[in-house]
């Protein structure tokens, strides 16, 4: 079975503060691909960045930050500088080769100015 | 112009009554989802077509029944409405499960 833990159910951060959004999964697959999408208070579930299990370098887009690491498990997210307009709810989310994406309970991020 | 389309965007309706929800994509994908999120918005699988065949069901009640068409089209039809299905419902296509999944704007389903 594959499962993916988001322990943060709420963060809230003042805007230019860091925020990191922790994420485990398991699996006992070697392939399987990992995911990360914001749903804002609009309500579209919007994606944000996939990565695969052979590919472990970190990678930044603008503000945004992963951290992937195989030995923990771990697939974390941070926000650097944040806005309000980063407040939504986060949802990591982990595919195997069997077309079915498991998502995490999601972490709720309010930015406040 | 809209990748993944849901209609309608917002469904009230009254328990007992049959109502369905439509989905097209425009982006070639041979694989469509339906997913439910639920009030505590946790995001969970339904089914799931490739080309037209059905390859995923998880355990959801046989009021729930999905039609596709044609690969561009995955419908989502339940019967006898219950409070309990007051959810929003996505719709999404991947071309390859590992490539990401583009999700439709969400139904919102009330049943009162």
């Amino acid at each position: 079975a594959q499962k993916v833990t988001q322990a943060q159910t709420e963060i809230s951060v003042v805007e230019k503060e860091d925020v990191t959004l922790d994420c485990v999964y398991e699996t006992r697959d070697t392939t399987y691909y990992l995911f990360w999408y914001k749903q804002p208070p609009s309500g579209e579930l919007v994606f944000l960045i996939r990565r695969n299990s052979f590919d472990e370098q970190n990678e930044i887009s603008g503000r945004y930050s992963w951290n992937f690491q195989k030995s923990t498990s771990s697939f974390n997210f941070t926000i650097t500088a944040s806005q309000v307009v980063d407040s939504a709810v986060y949802f990591c989310a982990l595919s195997r080769n069997d077309y079915k994406l498991s998502f995490g309970a999601g972490t709720t991020v309010t930015v406040r100015a | 112009d809209t990748a993944v389309s849901q209609t309608p965007k917002y469904l009230v309706t009254q328990m007992g009554n049959d109502k369905s929800i439509k989905c097209e994509q425009n982006l070639g994908h041979d694989t469509m989802y339906w997913y439910k999120q639920d009030s505590k918005k946790f995001l969970k699988i339904m089914f799931s077509y490739n080309n037209k065949e059905l390859i995923i069901n998880e355990t959801v009640p046989n009021r729930f029944s999905p039609k596709s068409p044609d690969k561009a089209h995955l419908n989502l039809h339940i019967n006898s409405l219950e409070l309990g299905d007051s959810a929003v419902y996505f719709c999404a296509s991947s071309q390859r499960h590992s490539d990401g999944y583009t999700f439709g704007s969400g139904t919102r389903l009330t049943v009162v």
